[in-house]
């Protein structure tokens, strides 16, 4: 079975500081796309980044980044520079074929 | 570009009653999901559409709920008879199959209370 498990259900960081929330999966595929999408107390699930298997390159979108580390199934999501904006649920995400798999989020907050 | 559209975006009923949530998706995407997401759960899949058909309702809690996508661009799930554990926020999403591993894109959500 497919799992997503986010272990870090709280998390926060200093303004204009750095942030790790951490991933990891589960998975038999061995071609599966990762996301990392936000969702804001408005509510709106925003992908931030994505991430391709089979690509060892990670994925950077501005100060969003992260951490693939394939053989130990970790997606871990970097955000540099935090900003108030940034406070949010974040949901890692697995994708194989159509099938999506979410974890359990973390909730980010950011102190002034 | 309109994203997903659903309505209505709050829903307050008494136990018992029907409730109908609606969504529309991004147009010329092909496959669409339901999400029920709660504090206790978090966010869990009921059912996705691929080319208006059903391919997977294991998510479905029980026979009270029910979805339809009768065309390409419109979508219900429906719960009947409500009751107060069925209260969440629901979520649409879609995306376009075919094209490799692309994101879903999420409507806002439908909060539900049922009281």
């Amino acid at each position: 079975a497919q799992t997503v498990t986010q272990s870090q259900p709280e998390m926060s960081v200093q303004e204009a500081e750095t942030v790790t929330l951490s991933c990891t999966y589960d998975t038999s595929e061995s071609d599966y796309y990762l996301f990392w999408y936000k969702q804001p107390p408005s509510r709106q699930m925003i992908l931030v980044i994505r991430q391709e298997a089979y690509k060892q390159q990670n994925a950077t979108e501005n100060r969003f980044s992260v951490n693939f580390q394939k053989a130990a199934k970790s997606f871990s999501l970097k955000i540099s520079d935090s900003q108030l904006g940034d406070a949010a649920m974040y949901f890692c995400a697995q994708n194989t074929g159509n099938q999506f798999y979410f974890g359990t989020g973390t909730s980010l907050t950011v102190i002034p | 570009d309109a994203g997903v559209i659903q309505s209505p975006r709050h829903e307050v009923t008494e136990m018992g009653q029907e409730v109908t949530l609606r969504c529309k998706p991004i147009s010329g995407h092909n496959s669409l999901f339901w999400y029920r997401q709660t504090m206790m759960r978090g966010l869990e899949l009921l059912i996705y559409f691929n080319n208006n058909v059903p391919i997977d309702d294991s998510g479905m809690p029980e026979d009270r709920f029910s979805a339809k996508m009768p065309n390409a661009s419109f979508s219900t799930l429906k719960i009947q008879p409500s009751e107060p554990r069925d209260s969440a926020v629901y979520f649409c999403a879609s995306s376009l199959e075919g094209r490799r591993f692309q994101p879903q894109h999420f409507g806002d959500g439908t909060r539900l209370s049922i009281l």
